[in-house]
């Protein structure tokens, strides 16, 4: 009954590896994003994908590649990780605008940390 | 998207009502008042939000001054499990932003027994 799920919940890797991070929800929704917590616990945006296009790309370096293979699924594909991508990455979804009476459901996170 | 501002943190006992202020002075006609609170290591969690009038639903109330340049959101009974940081977000529902959320550093609210 998970409404958006990630995997992996853990990520542990070393500098210079690609790794994946999958997301899928079952709400129905359009729009998905994903957001980067840093150990200073801000929230920033990534990526927006609306109905598998993408809408929103923050100032996120290019190692970083979101992949929406259809409405219900955005992965995250990050090339030659750095120890500064160690955070918990967040997963959501909306109605398109973020509008709607749930506003957005996040996932649970993915803890990825570098060594 | 408009700024706000909260309170780094505050206090409530157990079965008290839980009053968290947020300004927003700089909001502009189209966008919603939207509060989020995360629980430590949860994904955020939509609580409410509105346009210009109050808002109440099963979780918490929203009151929304009437020049919207500030809002409240109340907990009216809060318990040890609302613990946790209070986001206050001011969005539009569309436009370029589509629904982007900027997340603040909240208010850490801890509610105590």
């Amino acid at each position: 009954d998970t409404a958006v799920s990630q995997t992996p919940k853990y990520l542990v890797t070393q500098m210079g590896n690609d790794k994946s991070i999958k997301c899928e929800q079952n709400l129905g929704h359009d729009t998905m994003y994903w957001y980067k917590q840093d150990s200073k616990k801000f929230l920033k945006i990534m990526f927006s994908y609306n109905n598998k296009e993408l809408i929103i790309n923050e100032t996120v370096p290019n190692r970083f590649s979101p992949k929406s293979p259809d409405k219900a699924h955005l992965n995250l594909h990050i090339n030659s990780l750095e120890l500064g991508d160690s955070a918990v990455y967040f997963c959501a979804s909306s109605l398109p605008g973020g509008s709607g009476y749930y506003g957005y459901t996040f996932g649970s996170g993915t803890r990825l940390t570098v060594v | 998207d408009a700024k706000t501002t909260q309170p780094p943190s505050m206090d409530c006992a157990e079965g008290r009502a839980a009053n968290l202020p947020c300004n927003h002075s700089t909001i502009s006609g189209n966008e919603y008042v939207y509060w989020y609170r995360q629980i430590h290591s949860q994904g955020p969690q939509y609580i409410i939000h509105g346009l210009k009038n109050n808002e109440t639903n099963e979780m918490a109330s929203l009151i929304i001054t009437e020049d919207r340049k500030s809002s409240t959101l109340i907990l009216p009974h809060a318990t040890l499990r609302d613990t946790a940081v209070y986001y206050c977000i001011v969005s539009s529902a569309g436009g370029t932003s589509y629904g982007k959320l900027t997340f603040g550093q909240g208010t850490i609210l801890t509610v105590h027994p």
